[in-house]
Order: C-alpha cells, then structure tokens, then sequence
C-alpha cells in the first residue's frame, strides 16, 4: 500500500483558502485518492475522490499532478465549522477500497 | 438519510472482563469494516467483511479479539478478556462494495477499561 505524508497540523482564519497536500510517492497505477473529514467523537466523513488532474465538488477541490505523487486538497473560504482531522488515502480499487488512515493533519480555524 | 448504527455510545468495563459492540450498516451494503482510534491518532482497521465473509483480519488480536457477522448484514466486535489498552474509540463502517465507494462510518463506541 502506497505511503501517504501530510503536515500534522495547520492554522488558518476564517474566510481564507486552505491547501492541505498529502506526498504519496509510491502511488500505484490503478490507486486512488481519498480525503476524509473527522470532528471530534465523530467517525470520519468522506469528502473527495480522484485518479488524477481536479475534481471538484461542493465541499472542495483535489488536485493531482500528473506524476500523481502528490495531491492537494481545496477548502474554500473556511469556517470555524471546518476545524478538523483531514485524513489523506491511496488505495486500489480492486483490493476492496483500501481505507488505512494515517495520523491525518488538524486544522484549526480560528476568527 | 441512511446511516451507520452502532451501540452502545459508551462502554465502561473492568480489565478481564468482556465487552461486545453491536454495528447495522446502511441498508443495502456489503461491505463492513471494523477499526479502533486511539486518542490522537488515525483509526487502525481491525477487520473488513465483505457479505457474512471476513476479507482482512491482519490486524486483529485474535487472542482476544472476534467480529462475526453471520448473516452478511449486522455485525458484532468483542473483546474477551479486555485490557486497559483497548480503551478506545471502536468505529464501525459500511460501503455498497468492494469498488472505490465511499465509505459510511458510524458514530462510534467509546470504550473505557478500568
């Protein structure tokens, strides 16, 4: 199973745009990526999927090189709300959707 | 909207003792996934079911640890004895199958060993 890094926290204001980017250097062909969302004594929640370039829906944007080694994911104009556990993984999809979690990165919005 | 059941929300039990955790997945999906969160940390996946058939259970303390889930809809996690380092988060999950679906969690089980 490919690797994944990401920065283990971030700060930023409300109203701002946020990039959190995960590294996945030994990404395999036929492996996806997935960002969940996780609230303090919450499961976590699915936000985003893609294989490659942007895909964009109504809570964020991933982007993803074309080397696919990396992938960026978009929170537009945060709010408090958003203060959470962003989890980053890389799984193929014939395998049963790998879910592994890392430690994810924890980003704090504040006013 | 469909969601993931689990009970209890809140467990406390006595080392030695045994505990069991009850999960429902959305209606409909196949497969089920149990995992463990430590405070601070990413959740650990302890078994995945596909239907009633158990897929991975690489992680899972079968010394102690063992999830069924007999007729390939709800599912039970237990823990016989219980030792004070299971004391955790047990989060339950559920997707339609085995593809590049997305996954439903439930809210969790908070256990405490004392």
């Amino acid at each position: 199973l490919a690797k994944t890094t990401q920065p283990i926290s971030m700060d930023s204001y409300e109203g701002q745009e946020v990039n959190i980017t995960c590294s996945h250097n030994n990404i395999a062909t036929n492996d996806y990526i997935t960002w969940y969302q996780q609230f303090p004594s919450q499961g976590p929640r699915f936000i985003i999927q893609g294989y490659k370039t942007k895909v964009t829906n109504e809570v964020a944007s991933l982007f993803i090189p074309a080397d696919r080694k990396s992938s960026t994911l978009s929170l537009p104009r945060v709010s408090l709300s958003d203060t959470a556990v962003y989890y980053c993984l890389v799984g193929p999809s014939n395998s049963g959707y790998a879910l592994n979690f890392g430690k994810g990165t924890s980003l704090l919005v504040t006013p | 909207e469909a969601e993931v059941a689990q009970s209890p929300r809140y467990k406390i039990t006595e080392k030695s003792q045994a505990v069991a955790f009850w999960c429902d997945p959305i209606s409909g999906h196949a497969t089920l996934y149990w995992y463990r969160q430590i405070l601070g940390q990413g959740p650990e996946l302890l078994v995945q079911f596909q239907d009633e058939s158990v897929v991975d259970d690489s992680q899972l303390p079968k010394d102690r640890f063992s999830a069924e889930r007999l007729k390939g809809v709800d599912s039970t996690l237990k823990i016989q004895p219980a030792e004070l380092g299971d004391s955790a988060m047990y989060l339950c999950a559920s997707s339609l199958n085995r593809g590049r679906t997305e996954a439903f969690f439930g809210q969790g089980t908070r256990l405490t060993v004392v």
